[in-house]
């Protein structure tokens, strides 16, 4: 699976728009960018997931750049409780099987009243 | 929703004793994970299971094993216990077809003392 780069840390305002990129530059044509955050010392929560096209959800929106190298989760109206280490992760299709998440150092976001 | 469920939550050993963890995932996935995430560490793939056979595997001492029953819970086994075992034990399913988005459970915390 292709290594992912996130900033360490980042910081954002309550109520604005959170953005964190993730540099994914060896990524192959059958991986998909997926977005995991975990809340202080709970179980990491699935966010979101993309091949090449731009998705969104109830949670957050993912672009990804047309060449794939890089994404940006976004996170419309941050709230205190969005507070948490986002993780970017490549993988490919597992075809059915039960591949494991390799988790980076990912990016500790903070909310800031 | 129904979520994945963990016991015990917390987990007291000396060392040298062994401990048994137990998943039972969301009804209806058929795959589950196990992870391990020492104190400031990110989170660590340690086995999978597809279908009741073991599917992936990655850092795993040889002194831990796991299987998944017939009703697809899942139990991890330590045995010879050390300090360096002191962590967060994450389980996670998925649903049926291959589909790879994993849904944590709230972990074990195993204090080895």
């Amino acid at each position: 699976d292709a290594k992912t780069t996130q900033p360490p840390s980042m910081d954002c305002a309550e109520g604005r728009a959170a953005n964190l990129p993730c540099n994914h530059s060896t990524i192959s044509g059958n991986e998909y960018v997926y977005w995991y955050r975990q809340i202080h010392s709970q179980g990491p929560q699935y966010i979101i997931h993309g091949l090449k096209n731009n998705e969104t959800n109830e949670m957050a929106s993912l672009i990804i750049t047309e060449d794939r190298k890089s994404s940006t989760l976004i996170l419309p109206h941050a709230t205190l409780r969005d507070t948490a280490v986002y993780y970017c992760i490549v993988m490919g299709w597992s075809g059915g099987g039960a591949d494991g998440l390799t988790f980076g150092k990912g990016t500790h976001l903070i909310i800031q009243p | 929703a129904a979520g994945v469920i963990q016991s015990p939550r917390h987990l007291i050993k000396e060392k040298r004793e062994t401990a048994t963890l137990k998943c039972y995932p969301i009804p209806r996935h058929d795959t589950v994970y196990w992870y391990q995430q020492g104190p400031g560490q990110d989170p660590q793939f340690l086995i999978s299971f597809y279908e009741k056979m073991q599917s992936d595997k990655g850092s795993i001492p040889d002194r831990f094993s796991a299987q998944q029953f017939s009703d697809y819970h899942s139990e991890l086994n330590m045995s010879s216990l050390e300090l360096g075992d002191s962590a967060l034990y994450f389980c996670a399913s998925s649903p049926l077809a291959g589909v790879d988005t994993q849904y944590f459970g709230p972990g074990t915390r195993l204090t080895v003392l």
